[in-house]
Order: structure tokens, then C-alpha cells, then sequence
């Protein structure tokens, strides 16, 4: 079975800190895509970044970052430097590329409060 | 930016009655979701659609609930009989032939009174 773990409901850091949001997945699939999504307070979905299975290099993009560790089944994202604009709900999610739908399974989500 | 839209951005009905949440997806994307989202949880599938028909649905997804594409832009999803569970933000999604991301749109916030 699918499933998603994200084990932090809520984090709490001021401006400038470093903070890594973890996720943790299961698939009996060898073959899959890995997502983050950004929920602002204004409530859309807002895609960050996708991974698939067979690309476990780690991945850069200005104050973003995401380790992906097969092994231990992680897909894990820092945000450098936070900023208040960062605050937001995170969420990791799995698609099944064998599956044809490749419908999202999500995560619970973690909260992020940047305070300034 | 192309973007998915969704209208309207609010609902409120009262229980039993019928509601049309609107989608137009992304115009060059083939594969269509929509998911769901209670108040505080995570975001749940409710249904894919590809080539004019549902390719996959979740056990939420009852003979309460039905997806259309009327037309070459629209996708609609209808609850019929609405009941007070149904309350909830419905996103509309879709996605591109190349590449798996979706693409959400802002969202429908359905409440039932």
C-alpha cells in the first residue's frame, strides 16, 4: 500500500533559521514520483518541486532543498535562511507511475510558522 | 502562465441540495483530478479522468458524486444530495502528456448548511 508520513504537524522557527521538513514514504512500486507542495493561508496547492525514483541527487533551487534517500525512503526539504513568506502548510506527496491515473498520495502536511 | 481556474471560489448550499463545482484545466493537458480537502487535513483523491472517462476513483467517490467534461475546456464535478460531511475545499487538478506534476487550481470551498 501507498502511504506518506509526514511525522511533524508543526514547526515553529524565526526568520533567518535553517529548517528541514521531513517525509517518509512507502510504495511496493520500484518505479515513482516523488512531489513537494506549498499550501500558503490562502489556501492553494502550489507545486515545489517533483523526483523521481531513479534520481536520487540532491536538488538546489535558491533557498530550497531536497534530499532524497532511497534507502531509508525520504524525501526530506530544507529551506535556508526561512523567511516569514515561507509560512505556510508543506505537503510531500507520491505518485505510482505504473499506475495510469498517477494520482497523488499525500501526506499530512506540516505546518511551517516563520516569525520574524 | 497557463493555470487551472476554478469557479466559484465559495459555495454554501443546504443539505440536499445539488451542487456544480467548475474546473477549466490547463489547455494542452490530458489527465484530470479532483481532490479534497476537510479543514485541517490533508488532501484526499477523489477521481481522475483521461480520455472521457474516469480512469481511477477513490471509495469517497459514491453514486453521490459524478465528473463531466461537457465541452472541450470545462470539467465539472457534481454532488448530488449534498450532506454536512461534504464541506470541504475541492481542487481541481491537471497534468501534461510529458511529466507527472499536477497543476492545482485555487479551489472551491464548499459548505453545507
Amino acid at each position: 500500500a501507498q502511504k506518506v508520513t509526514q511525522a511533524q504537524t508543526e514547526i515553529s522557527v524565526v526568520e533567518k533559521e535553517d529548517v528541514t521538513l521531513d517525509c517518509v514514504y512507502e510504495t511496493r512500486d520500484t518505479t515513482y514520483y516523488l512531489f513537494w507542495y506549498k499550501q500558503p493561508p490562502s489556501g492553494e496547492l502550489v507545486f515545489l518541486i517533483r523526483r523521481n525514483s531513479f534520481d536520487e541527487q540532491n536538488e538546489i533551487s535558491g533557498r530550497y532543498s531536497w534530499n532524497f534517500q532511497k534507502s531509508t525512503s525520504s524525501f526530506n526539504f530544507t529551506i535556508t535562511a526561512s523567511q516569514v513568506v515561507d509560512s505556510a502548510v508543506y505537503f510531500c506527496a507520491l505518485s505510482e507511475v505504473l499506475r495510469a491515473t498517477n494520482k497523488l498520495i499525500f501526506g499530512t502536511g506540516t505546518l511551517l510558522a516563520v516569525q520574524p | 502562465e497557463p493555470e487551472v481556474t476554478q469557479t466559484p471560489s465559495h459555495q454554501v448550499t443546504q443539505m440536499g441540495q445539488e451542487v456544480i463545482l467548475r474546473c477549466v484545466p490547463i489547455s494542452n493537458h490530458l489527465y484530470f483530478y479532483w481532490y479534497r480537502q476537510i479543514l485541517g487535513q490533508k488532501v484526499e483523491f477523489l477521481v481522475s479522468f483521461y480520455n472521457n472517462e474516469i480512469s481511477e476513483k477513490s471509495e469517497i467517490f459514491d453514486d453521490q458524486f459524478s465528473v463531466e467534461r461537457p465541452d472541450g475546456s470545462n470539467f465539472t464535478l457534481k454532488i448530488r444530495s449534498t450532506k454536512l460531511e461534504d464541506s470541504a475545499m475541492y481542487f481541481c487538478a491537471s497534468r501534461g502528456q510529458v511529466g507527472y506534476e499536477q497543476y492545482f487550481g485555487p479551489g472551491t470551498r464548499l459548505t453545507v448548511t
